[in-house]
């Protein structure tokens, strides 16, 4: 079996800071991705990507900037974070992103900006 | 656009009664429906998935059937225990597509 990691598991920013939030599996997967969970609002894709260096933005991608520099690592950049902002980040891989693939996900980054 | 819509946020259930979880999608192609879950700190992870019409799949007590007639992969339970308690997330995805689409999720929360 593999795991997606995530660092930080927690992070606290600044209003207008530029945040870094990291992702790594050893699934050998081809596909990771970037979701977003607000409390009511389920999860929002933010980008994903099918192979190194390769990225697509989702329906959230305003705002942030991802890099997929190896297979095994994805990292979402918060370009400037917003006052009072809070969400759990979580990042996923999968296969090949084919119709049928299952995602796995990591245990995500739970940003707070003050 | 795609989209896939949980009609209840929060259903609250006691020990033993049967569950019944709304997820009905709108799409374009022919989807693939999955249920996620996600327990309280821990990753989301599959639960059960399907693509075929009328066909029942199931996984560790938890049934559904995509009816593609009515748009819908309602996710059921004959008898829920207090582990049941959990972030329920019906998702849909289309052939050629990359991306999976998420409903809003359902809080499932068990008392004794």
């Amino acid at each position: 079996g593999g795991i997606i990691t995530q660092t930080p598991k927690f992070l606290i920013g600044q209003e207008g800071q530029k945040l870094t939030l990291k992702c790594q599996q050893n699934f050998n997967h081809d596909t990771m991705y970037w979701y977003r969970q607000d409390s009511g609002k389920g999860l929002r894709l933010i980008y994903y990507s099918i192979t190194e260096n390769d990225l697509q933005k989702g329906d959230l991608s305003e705002g942030y900037d991802a890099s997929r520099e190896k297979k095994s690592s994805f990292s979402l950049t918060v370009t400037s974070a917003q006052k009072n902002e809070m969400a759990v980040f979580l990042c996923a891989s999968s296969i090949e992103g084919g119709s049928a693939e299952t995602l796995y996900f990591g245990s995500g980054t739970r940003l707070t900006v003050l | 656009g795609d989209s896939v819509t949980q009609t209840e946020g929060l259903v609250t259930l006691t020990k033993g009664l049967p569950v019944m979880l709304n997820c009905t999608y709108q799409t374009t192609y022919s989807p693939f429906l999955f249920w996620y879950v996600q327990h309280l700190n821990e990753a989301p992870k599959l639960l059960l998935k399907s693509s075929t019409d009328n066909k029942r799949t199931e996984h560790q007590g938890f049934y559904a059937t995509l009816h593609k007639s009515s748009s819908s992969f309602h996710l059921q339970k004959s008898s829920v225990q207090l582990s049941d308690s959990a972030l329920y997330f019906c998702a849909s995805r289309n052939y050629n597509q990359g991306k999976l689409i998420f409903g809003q999720g359902t809080k499932l929360s068990i008392k004794p």
